[in-house]
C-alpha cells in the first residue's frame, strides 16, 4: 500500500488545456515535493512546500499543499508538449532524508 | 558539475549471477540514497546514508541485497544472488550542501535478470 496516492494514474490531453493533479494520504507531512520525471532519466525537483495552505508558482505550474499537510495538487495551466512527462509526488514526515514518493501520473500532452 | 554518475547505465545479467551497481554522488554532498522503480510498485526507498554511515536500510527487500559507502565518493549496491524480480531502474540520488531537502537523481541503471 501506498503512503501517497496520486490521480490519475493517467492523463492524455491537448496542447492548450488545463489540468489537476492529485496527491493523497491519510498521513500529515512535514513537507512535500513535486518531481517530474522524463523517459530514461531520474526525477527532477520542481518545488517543496512546508507549510499547510502553501502555494508556490513555477510559470504555468501552481503547487498547493493542503491545509492539514496531508494532500497537495498540482495544477498546469495551457499545457505543452514539453509538460509530457511522469509527475511524482513526495512527502517527508519527520526529516528531509526520508521521503516517501507517490505512485505518479503520467501526462501525455499532445500537439 | 557532472551530476550524480551511475553505472552502468543498463545490466543484462542472468538468474544466479551478482550484479553490483555503483553511484559517484554531487561532490560535497553528504547523504546518499538508493531507490528502485518498477511498473508495479512506483519508486521505493531501498537504503540511504548519511555521511557514509547507513541510516535506514528498512526499504532492502531481502538479505540478497547490501550496500556499501567506502567513501564520500563512492557507494554500492549489490545483489547477490539475483532473481527475475528484481528487474528495476535503480536510482542513486544525493543530498547535502545548502539546501539539503533536494535529492538529485542519477540518470538510473536499468537492470534486466533473466
Amino acid at each position: 500500500t501506498q503512503l501517497l496516492e496520486q490521480s490519475p494514474q493517467f492523463l492524455s490531453i491537448q496542447e492548450g488545456e488545463n489540468l489537476t493533479v492529485y496527491c493523497n494520504s491519510s498521513s500529515v507531512f512535514s513537507s512535500l515535493q513535486w518531481y517530474r520525471q522524463e523517459p530514461g532519466e531520474g526525477p527532477v525537483l520542481l518545488v517543496t512546500v512546508v507549510t499547510g495552505g502553501e502555494v508556490k508558482k513555477l510559470k504555468r505550474l501552481t503547487f498547493q499543499f493542503g491545509d492539514a499537510r496531508k494532500d497537495s495538487s498540482l495544477h498546469i495551466t495551457a499545457a505543452q508538449p514539453g509538460d509530457t512527462g511522469l509527475y511524482l509526488c513526495a512527502g517527508a514526515r519527520h526529516n528531509f532524508n526520508k521521503f516517501y514518493f507517490g505512485s505518479g501520473t503520467k501526462l501525455n500532452v499532445k500537439p | 558539475d557532472a551530476g550524480v554518475i551511475q553505472s552502468p547505465r543498463h545490466e543484462v545479467t542472468e538468474m544466479g549471477q551478482e550484479v553490483t551497481l555503483r553511484c559517484k554522488p554531487i561532490s560535497g554532498h553528504n547523504s546518499l540514497f538508493w531507490y528502485r522503480q518498477t511498473m508495479m510498485r512506483g519508486l521505493e526507498l531501498l537504503i540511504y546514508f548519511n555521511n557514509n554511515v547507513p541510516i535506514d536500510d528498512s526499504g532492502m527487500p531481502e538479505d540478497r541485497f547490501s550496500a556499501k559507502m567506502p567513501n564520500a565518493s563512492f557507494s554500492t549496491l549489490k545483489i547477490q544472488p539475483s532473481e527475475p524480480r528484481d528487474s528495476a531502474v535503480y536510482f542513486c540520488a544525493t543530498s547535502g550542501g545548502t539546501h539539503t531537502d533536494t535529492q538529485y537523481f542519477g540518470p538510473g541503471t536499468r537492470l534486466t535478470v533473466l
